[in-house]
């Protein structure tokens, strides 16, 4: 069965630093989407992305934040200069092209974990 | 704006019990709901889905899901709980926006 898969599933970095977090959806899907999950607290919203755009944003999603689908099949979220509370887990999504319904049913990733140090 | 409450972070139920996980939620137009699994290190499953016509859904491992709109519910059951059926359970909703609002979660833990 088709999946997104997303790497690293863990990744610790220095605050300051930059990361990327990478993930392959589903070959047929062209809406993407991040998600983040603090611990403890709910799963939250980030941003989706169609047609190489972002499509819409949440509060979270400042100028330290940003996408890109940079060749066929990866879907990247970069964060520039990580802060401590940017710790959580990242999942990424994506969606069929289609019917309202279809943009709806999202498939999600195994996340990553990311640990700011 | 929508958002969406589970009642009870930590459900614990004995196998073979009935499992029911409350989801309320709020929207401003008529919503598509979602329950998703997720079990240990592993991504968000869909268990099911309701948009629209039945309001009694079935998804998967024998779940079902009623959408009530008078009480803006769409609880989570499953007439007989498998030790398999530890995880967490996240309710969720669209406004067809393409995101979702998912509520806290809900951990289930089954005891033999």
């Amino acid at each position: 069965e088709p999946e997104v898969t997303q790497t690293p599933s863990h990744q610790v970095t220095q605050m300051g630093q930059e990361v990327i977090l990478r993930c392959v959806p589903i070959s047929n899907h062209l809406y993407f989407y991040w998600y983040r999950q603090i611990l403890g607290q709910k799963v939250e919203f980030l941003v989706s992305f169609y047609n190489n755009e972002i499509s819409e944003k949440s509060e979270i999603f400042d100028d330290q934040f940003s996408v890109e689908r940079p060749d066929g099949s990866n879907f990247t979220l970069k964060i520039r200069s990580t802060k401590l509370e940017d710790s959580a887990m990242y999942f990424c999504a994506s969606s069929e092209l289609g019917s309202k319904l279809a943009k709806n049913i999202q498939y999600f990733g195994a996340g990553t974990r990311l640990s700011v140090l | 704006a929508q958002s969406v409450t589970q009642l009870g972070s930590h459900v614990s139920v004995s196998e073979g019990a009935l499992v029911l996980l409350r989801c309320n939620y709020s929207s401003s137009v008529p919503p598509y709901l979602f329950w998703y699994v997720q079990y240990p290190n592993q991504g968000l499953q869909l268990l099911l889905k309701y948009t629209t016509g039945a309001t009694l859904v079935k998804g998967i491992n024998g779940f079902e899901a009623e959408f009530k709109k008078s009480e803006t519910s769409f609880h989570l059951t499953k007439p007989s709980a498998h030790m398999s059926d530890a995880a967490e359970y996240f309710c969720a909703v669209s406004d067809w926006a393409q995101k979702l609002v998912f509520g806290q979660g809900t951990r289930l833990t089954i005891n033999p």
